[in-house]
């Protein structure tokens, strides 16, 4: 089945390390999205990619890091340098171009604990 | 400034009530598309509707239907004869082509419906 595809589901982290959140998606999309999401705040941007081996930074980019060697690939970083990494962590893609846009097709998130 | 607004936190009903949430956007593109997506216990955000700026028809789908009015900014959802299982957050977004497909999220909704 074509989708989107996070792991792990539940991810603990000590405080001080870095911890990867894989996203993989086989719908043939160009562009690739992490948002995290807090109680009552929605859904922020962290960062964006469009296409392969370039991406955008969002509105709360600090303490991340992504890459994009692949298309169906986006995984994200969460640095030390993340002062509250404690969230819910959303991979979303989409089909869309320079002149319209589809909807965004979801994962179905990680949640990342720092202990 | 917020691009799009949801300025319900939090709704109750009771089953088999309507209920509307209420989204306003904010964009200068002429060229955009706006959606809903309701986001279950589970986490995973599910997609209900995409609209795009030059087609103003209101939808209806089952129990629900989409008021978009360009006059007012708004695209308004509505829940006919609620059931306990429409019991989750609803959020609304914005698309635009001119700023790389970026996608806006209001802070949602969370719909309870009792029994």
């Amino acid at each position: 089945d074509g989708g989107i595809t996070q792991s792990p589901k539940y991810l603990f982290r000590k405080e001080g390390q870095n911890v990867t959140l894989s996203c993989e998606q086989n719908l043939n999309h160009d562009a690739m999205y992490w948002y995290r999401q807090d109680p009552g705040q929605g859904l922020r941007l962290i960062y964006y990619s469009q296409i392969v081996n370039d991406f955008q930074k969002g509105d709360i980019a600090e303490g991340y890091s992504v890459s994009r060697e692949k298309k169906e690939s986006f995984p994200l970083t969460v640095t030390s340098a993340q002062k509250n990494p404690t969230a819910f962590y959303l991979c979303a893609s989409s089909d869309g171009t320079a002149t319209m846009n589809t909807e965004a097709f979801f994962g179905q998130g990680t949640r990342l604990t720092v202990v | 400034a917020q691009k799009v607004t949801q300025a319900q936190t939090e709704i109750s009903v009771v089953e088999k009530e309507d209920v509307t949430l209420d989204c306003v956007y904010e964009t200068r593109d002429t060229t955009y598309y706006l959606f809903w997506y309701k986001q279950p216990p589970s986490g995973e955000l599910v997609f209900l509707i995409r609209r795009n700026s030059f087609d103003e028809q209101n939808e209806i789908s089952g129990r629900y239907s989409w008021n978009f009015q360009k006059s007012t900014s708004s695209f308004n959802f509505t829940i006919t004869a609620s059931q306990v299982v429409d019991s989750a957050v609803y959020f609304c977004a914005l698309s635009e082509v001119g700023t790389g497909n970026q996608f806006y999220f209001g802070t949602g909704t969370s719909l309870t419906v009792i029994p």
